[in-house]
């Protein structure tokens, strides 16, 4: 199966700092990798589309500068929250594309729970 | 109005009851329809996946298209309390792995023992 990482599984952050999330594609290349936010009981919301190697597409309303993505490689997807404040608390959840059986499967992390004091 | 329509539950069945979710769509663009299942603080994973119109079938579960009608069902038979979990629809407009999916609201499920 298609395995997705994300490091770390939590993290807990005074306010003004940056934050660091990692997403890996484990087992499979991925050209195209997304990253999500989810608070608690409510759906996925798309933040960003990462594309390996060129500049991310950022959804209506989320802050490029705040949200920093990397996409560096095939496996390899970050996401930076630059000056962490509590409104960014959630839990942030990443996903990797690929073209499986003539459709798109996107395989999702586990998830990363920010807490910003 | 949003894309994509979904009741949020909780949907409460006992044990080996059969589950069933459905999500509305407005836009007849979208090819693709998926399911996916997320526990609670854990990243969703994809239960099934379906293209045309029509019912396709794996284990216990079922999922159903109808395009005319916009409106996509699961169904989860024999339920198991591991079936608690939250079921979110996802639709795709085109097959390439960069396309972005939308989803609904998802539903809350609690299999009772």
């Amino acid at each position: 199966g298609a395995v997705v990482s994300q490091h770390p599984s939590w993290v807990i952050c005074k306010s003004g700092t940056s934050v660091k999330i990692e997403c890996r594609s484990l087992d499979f290349q991925a050209t195209t990798m997304f990253w999500y936010r989810q608070f608690p009981k409510q759906s996925l919301m798309l933040m960003a589309t990462s594309n390996e190697g060129s500049k991310a597409t950022y959804e209506q309303g989320v802050e490029k500068d705040k949200f920093l993505i990397n996409h560096a490689s095939l496996t390899l997807s970050t996401l930076t929250v630059t000056s962490a404040h509590p409104e960014d608390s959630s839990f942030y959840i990443c996903s990797a594309a690929r073209l499986a059986g003539g459709y798109n499967e996107q395989f999702f992390g586990p998830g990363t729970r920010l807490t910003v004091l | 109005q949003k894309e994509v329509e979904q009741d949020p539950g909780p949907l409460s069945v006992p044990e080996g009851a059969i589950v069933s979710l459905n999500c509305t769509y407005s836009n007849s663009a979208f090819q693709y329809f998926m399911w996916y299942r997320q526990y609670s603080r854990k990243g969703p994973e994809l239960l099934m996946y379906t293209y045309s119109s029509g019912n396709k079938e794996d284990g216990r579960f079922t999922a159903q298209v109808d395009k005319s009608s916009k409106y996509i069902s699961l169904f989860i038979r024999d339920s198991q309390p591991s079936d608690s979990a939250t079921y979110l629809c996802a639709l795709s407009l085109i097959k390439a792995a960069g396309n972005k999916l939308t989803f609904g609201g998802g539903t809350r499920v609690l299999v009772k023992p």
